[in-house]
């Protein structure tokens, strides 16, 4: 099955500032890629999603971009914002099996 | 449309007990996901069923069983409890097949097994 890996685990940033987190998958077949966002005792929630056929999909101040070669995925958030702070989960979907990572605690300090 | 809803909310249990966990997917989807969820490991699946079937089931012991009844609503069982089972068990539904599209998360079901 599917194995999904994310790094870093604890991500602090200033306000304004950028971040990053990336995951890297195993199964070549994989084909949907979304991220998660899972504030303190809330329930995850989609935040932006892409497809294998695109490499690279943006919405207002969060990016995320797919290499199929390297078979990793990132995701950005440009000019973070205290209410960013959350947990943000990476999966990837292989034959509709869909595996998550670890998780990336991002905190950004105002 | 009314979000996915788990019951109970938290549950404490004693090692060696049983539990059963329960999920109302939102109306009209026919995915349910179960997810172990404990710090530092991230969001572990468990297994999914579809119209009734267990598709998928992830890497835990047969301890740990599910089904999904007609009207997809699901429910997830746990026997013999550990004291490593304490976690918060997320469920979360799709129109279709996970990995197809957006999933729905329920606020999830706190187990502690003491």
């Amino acid at each position: 099955g599917e194995n999904v890996e994310q790094h870093p685990s604890t991500l602090s940033v200033q306000e304004g500032d950028s971040a990053v987190i990336k995951c890297t998958y195993s199964d070549s077949a994989s084909n949907y890629f979304p991220w998660y966002k899972q504030e303190l005792g809330k329930r995850p929630q989609l935040i932006i999603d892409i497809r294998s056929n695109v490499g690279e999909k943006k919405d207002q101040r969060i990016a995320v971009t797919l290499n199929k070669t390297a078979k990793h995925f990132s995701l950005h958030i440009t000019e973070t914002q205290p209410e960013d702070s959350a947990v943000y989960f990476c999966a990837a979907s292989s034959n509709n099996d869909m595996r998550f990572g670890a998780g990336t605690r991002l905190t950004v300090k105002p | 449309k009314a979000g996915v809803t788990q019951t109970p909310r938290y549950l404490i249990k004693t090692r060696g007990q049983q539990v059963t966990l329960s999920c109302s997917p939102i109306s009209g989807h026919r995915s349910v996901s179960w997810y172990q969820q404990t710090p530092g490991q991230g969001l572990q699946f468990l297994f999914e069923y579809f119209s009734e079937t267990q598709r998928n089931k992830g890497n835990f012991p047969g301890r740990f069983s599910g089904r999904q009844f007609s009207n997809s609503r699901s429910e997830m069982n746990v026997s013999t409890l550990e004291l490593g089972d304490s976690a918060l068990y997320l469920c979360a539904s799709s129109e279709r097949v996970s990995g197809y599209g957006e999933a729905f998360f329920g606020q999830g079901t706190r187990l502690t097994v003491v």
